[in-house]
């Protein structure tokens, strides 16, 4: 079982919202989860970070408010409002794992964002 | 403005060699930790390996252990991946990123590395 999952695609209408899911396995369960947006032909961008409870310990720059996360249980959410072209891409998450040799970050495998 | 470029990547056979470099500008780079990210056109991100401000503490992803080294020049303000006895499944898009606050802040644009015969 991967450590953490996401749906492999997603759409939505330009201005309408969506939400996308990284879901953690249970060993993970409170386990902080980075969000980055990779547009088209780009490296990625770090868009938010979220906690257990939902926190949002950190914000990445140019990121427009109509981005918001929410975790819950083994859930961590990106919801985007009011959507734009630009936001189409892939969307990661990620998180770190061990310490010391042992450090490793895990990605889930990503979610195609199609803006329609 | 921060800039991370990468260079050194192509086309090698399985089995070869090559270095990635990642040049560093725009900010104190003997500050940062540094990591090594890739991923295969189309799918999704792989953490590869990382290295703390002094060099003094690596990590890398089982698939690469002793294959690969992550080194660093602080006076050179540049992060090296050596990478030997490549194998297909190493073909990715290979990216070096900013540790910040446990999370990648900036990244380079990628450099893409081919293995095949």
């Amino acid at each position: 079982q991967s450590v953490l999952t996401q749906t492999p695609s997603a759409s939505a209408s330009l201005g309408a919202s969506v939400t996308l899911t990284c879901t953690l396995s249970s060993a993970y369960s409170n386990y902080k989860v980075d969000w980055y947006q990779q547009r088209p032909g780009k490296g990625p961008h770090f868009v938010m970070r979220v906690g257990t409870g939902g926190i949002v310990e950190f914000k990445g720059d140019g990121i427009p408010d109509r981005f918001s996360v929410l975790g819950s249980g083994l859930y961590r959410y990106l919801t985007i409002k009011n959507i734009q072209e630009e936001d189409e891409g892939d969307y990661h998450c990620g998180a770190d794992h061990g310490s010391g040799s042992n450090f490793v970050v895990v990605f889930g495998g990503g979610t195609k964002l199609t803006v329609l | 403005e921060v800039q991370l470029v990468e260079s050194g990547g192509g086309l090698v056979q399985p089995g070869g060699s090559l270095r990635l470099s990642c040049a560093a500008s725009g900010f104190t780079f003997s500050r940062y930790w540094m990591h090594w990210v890739r991923q295969v056109p189309g799918k999704g991100l792989v953490w590869v390996s990382r290295i703390n401000s002094d060099g003094s503490s690596i990590s890398y992803t089982d698939p690469v252990k002793g294959r690969f080294t992550i080194s660093r020049d602080n006076a050179k303000n540049t992060v090296y991946l050596q990478m030997n006895s490549l194998r297909v499944e190493d073909t990715a898009m290979y990216y070096c990123a900013r540790r910040q606050n446990s999370y990648f802040d900036f990244w380079g644009q990628g450099m893409l590395v081919t293995v095949s015969s």
